[in-house]
């Protein structure tokens, strides 16, 4: 079993609609919470971090962790058919030796916004 | 700013032969990490190098190494492909230590072992 499980998708909305992306962790040493945007032929970059359990808003996008559940959300607002890419979930490893955290990743989730 | 640049974007290598993949981080930038990216595990930590020193190291085999130089350049070296090693490699660098710190990537390398 994976540390960090993320339904691949593909997952397809009509433009306006209200998404949302989930993880699952298995690991409750798990802190530091990501979402990650990918778009074809590029890399990762951050979109939302989060540490404690709740609601974290930014503009369009709400990124939700229940830690009790272990579990993440990402929701997308009014969503555009630039939001069109894969989502990545990501959280940091806890280590006993400082310095050795690390982030796992799920394996991310493709999205596409129909106009 | 320049992002994160990676050389090269795409390589073809046959199983047995060696090769080495470079990323130049953001100026200012001295932590560069490595990852690995398939379809079916996902983006998996490589190794991460900070002021030229190995600072952190994912689980994989020891045909995967790398290295950073005086102006944070890292270049990563694997040898002996095998078919499985095909995958983007992508690399990001941050300010600080990772994962703490925001790491930015780079468009990755495309590497296909045939």
């Amino acid at each position: 079993q994976k540390e960090v499980e993320q339904d691949p998708g593909p997952l397809s909305v009509p433009e306006g609609a209200i998404v949302s992306l989930n993880c699952t962790y298995s690991n409750s040493a798990f802190q530091y919470f990501m979402w990650y945007r990918q778009y074809s032929r590029k890399g990762p970059e951050l979109l939302m971090y989060t540490y404690s359990s709740g609601n974290k808003e930014d503009g369009r996008f709400t990124a939700q962790v229940d830690k009790s559940s272990k579990y993440i959300s990402l929701f997308i607002r009014d969503s555009q058919p630039s939001d069109s890419a894969t989502y990545l979930c990501a959280m940091i490893s806890p280590s006993i030796n400082f310095g050795n955290e690390k982030l796992t990743f799920g394996t991310g989730t493709r999205l596409t916004i129909i106009p | 700013k320049a992002g994160v640049t990676q050389t090269p974007r795409y390589l073809i290598k046959t199983r047995g032969q060696q090769v080495t993949l470079s990323c130049s981080p953001i100026s200012g930038h001295r932590s560069v990490s490595w990852y690995q990216q398939t379809p079916g595990q996902g983006l998996q930590f490589l190794f991460e190098y900070f002021s030229e020193t190995q600072r952190n190291k994912g689980n994989f085999p020891g045909r995967f190494s790398g290295r950073q130089f005086s102006n944070s350049r890292s270049e990563m070296n694997v040898s002996t492909l095998e078919l499985g090693d095909s995958a983007l490699y992508l690399c990001a660098s941050s300010f600080g230590r990772a994962p703490y710190n925001e790491q930015f990537f780079g468009p990755g390398t495309r590497l296909t072992v045939l």
